[in-house]
């Protein structure tokens, strides 16, 4: 066990719908990652948050939004779903930002699966 | 973010030591050299990191040019259970946006009786 919290661990739901992803960070870890992971694709980073705010984005669709809420846990939503969403999302926390030597500490994933 | 290669695959047998190379050409002085690996089916998982010495933890070595421009990860003994992708990645000193971790493709190790 990381210390890392994802649920759900599995979730299948159809095309267009909406699903929200929820992530509890390490204890005293303030910044939370996400990342998504599909079979042709790698892991993408997808966004950061530290402490409840918006600190990096990468190639996050518009049709996915993050937060962090004040007692630090994240929920990752994604809405309108298309076949192609269909992957693992891992989020993944640290204990600050601004280190070379930060090292993050993933969790064991949310496989989402849109038929 | 400065960018590493590695081989795609590798194979080991059991209880040999393994050498991973990782080339970084392009680091910059406030780059670290972290390691990661995915085990099947699991998230990735931190192996190592270091600067510019050499660096022993209880999972591996990393063994870092003298120009930096390249590091090998060092497990001294493999088992099964180090079958795994194992990622080298670069993360600038600086912080503040360049906090993530960008993943390439890595290494695929194959670990065999």
């Amino acid at each position: 066990d990381s210390g890392v919290t994802q649920t759900p661990k599995h979730l299948i739901t159809a095309t267009g719908q909406r699903v929200t992803l929820r992530c509890s960070p390490r204890s005293g870890d303030l910044s939370v990652y996400w990342y998504q992971q599909s079979l042709d694709q790698g892991l993408q980073f997808l966004i950061q948050y530290y402490n409840g705010e918006e600190r990096a984005k990468g190639n996050i669709l518009e049709r996915f939004s993050a937060q962090q809420f004040p007692d630090l846990h994240s929920e990752l939503n994604l809405s309108s779903l298309e076949l192609g969403d269909s992957a693992l999302y891992f989020c993944a926390s640290s204990r600050s930002i601004g280190s070379g030597a930060n090292v993050l500490t993933f969790g064991a994933g949310s496989r989402l699966t849109v038929l | 973010d400065a960018k590493t290669t590695q081989p795609n695959s590798m194979e080991s047998n059991e209880e040999e030591p393994v050498h991973l190379p990782c080339n970084h050409s392009t680091i910059s002085g406030t780059d670290y050299i972290h390691w990661y690996r995915q085990l099947p089916s699991q998230g990735p998982e931190y192996v190592i990191h270091g600067l510019t010495s050499n660096v022993n933890n209880r999972m591996a070595s990393l063994a870092i040019a003298e120009d930096r421009k390249s590091s090998t990860l060092i497990l001294h003994r493999a088992t099964l259970r180090d079958a795994a992708v194992y990622y080298c990645i670069l993360r600038d000193a600086g912080g503040g946006t360049a906090s993530k971790l960008t993943f390439g493709t890595g290494t695929r190790l194959q670990v065999t009786l």
